[in-house]
């Protein structure tokens, strides 16, 4: 079974700071990745994905995340961060399964709270 | 910009009675999902949908959870005698097709008294 540690339940950082949170997985099979970034009182959103290709992806509000295979690591950057990323951050694998009806079933980690600071 | 649709935003229920949640997946989009994450803990996969029938359940979707696609449009979640620990919050999630990303509803708060 697969499953998804974030290593941070909370990150306070000031504004225009660097910001990054950690995720990893573990899995017996290959993985889809995803952040998911969820705003108060608000649902999920998704930040940025990795399928295949370039290690490393880039998603909206000028997020990064960097898949490393030998490290079971999918961690998130953000050069400088402005007081409205302030939300909790989820990270999420689903397994490559080759069985149409399996769908994509995500299983989520834990959750960062980042809490950015004027 | 599609997007998915959850109603209500919030549901207030006695212990023991029915709740439905209802969720209006992308128009397009074949496979859909219920989530749920009570409040302070991690987003739980709860049921998987695809042609017209489950394609996977954790051990949480027990006997009292059902989903149905009643008309081609809606998807629901039916919960057939609430328990206080069903409170938290449920998401409906539909992506396209296999091994692409889910696109979240805004979630149904479900408080049981």
């Amino acid at each position: 079974a697969q499953s998804v540690t974030q290593l941070d339940s909370q990150v306070p950082v000031f504004e225009e700071a660097p910001v990054e949170l950690r995720c990893n997985y573990s899995s017996s099979v290959s993985v889809y990745l995803f952040w998911y970034v969820q705003y108060p009182n608000q649902g999920l959103q998704l930040l940025l994905k990795y399928l295949s290709g370039s290690t490393l992806v880039k998603g909206i509000n000028g997020f990064e995340a960097e898949f490393n295979k030998s490290q079971t690591s999918f961690h998130l950057r953000k050069p400088s961060v402005h007081i409205s990323d302030t939300a909790e951050y989820f990270c999420a694998v689903t397994l490559l399964l080759g069985i149409k009806a399996a769908g994509n079933k995500l299983t989520f980690g834990g959750g960062t709270r980042v809490l950015v600071k004027p | 910009e599609p997007e998915v649709t959850q109603t209500p935003s919030h549901q207030v229920t006695q212990m023991g009675q029915e709740v439905i949640l209802r969720c209006v997946p992308i128009s397009n989009h074949l496979y859909f999902y219920w989530y749920r994450q009570i409040l302070g803990q991690k987003v739980e996969f709860l049921v998987s949908f695809y042609n017209n029938e489950i394609s996977e359940k954790s051990e949480i979707f027990d006997d009292q959870f059902s989903v149905e696609r009643p008309d081609g449009s809606n998807f629901t979640l039916k919960i057939r005698s609430t328990k206080l620990e069903d409170s938290a919050m449920y998401f409906c999630a539909s992506s396209v097709q296999l091994n692409t990303e889910a696109f979240f509803g805004q979630g149904t708060r479900l408080t049981v008294v």
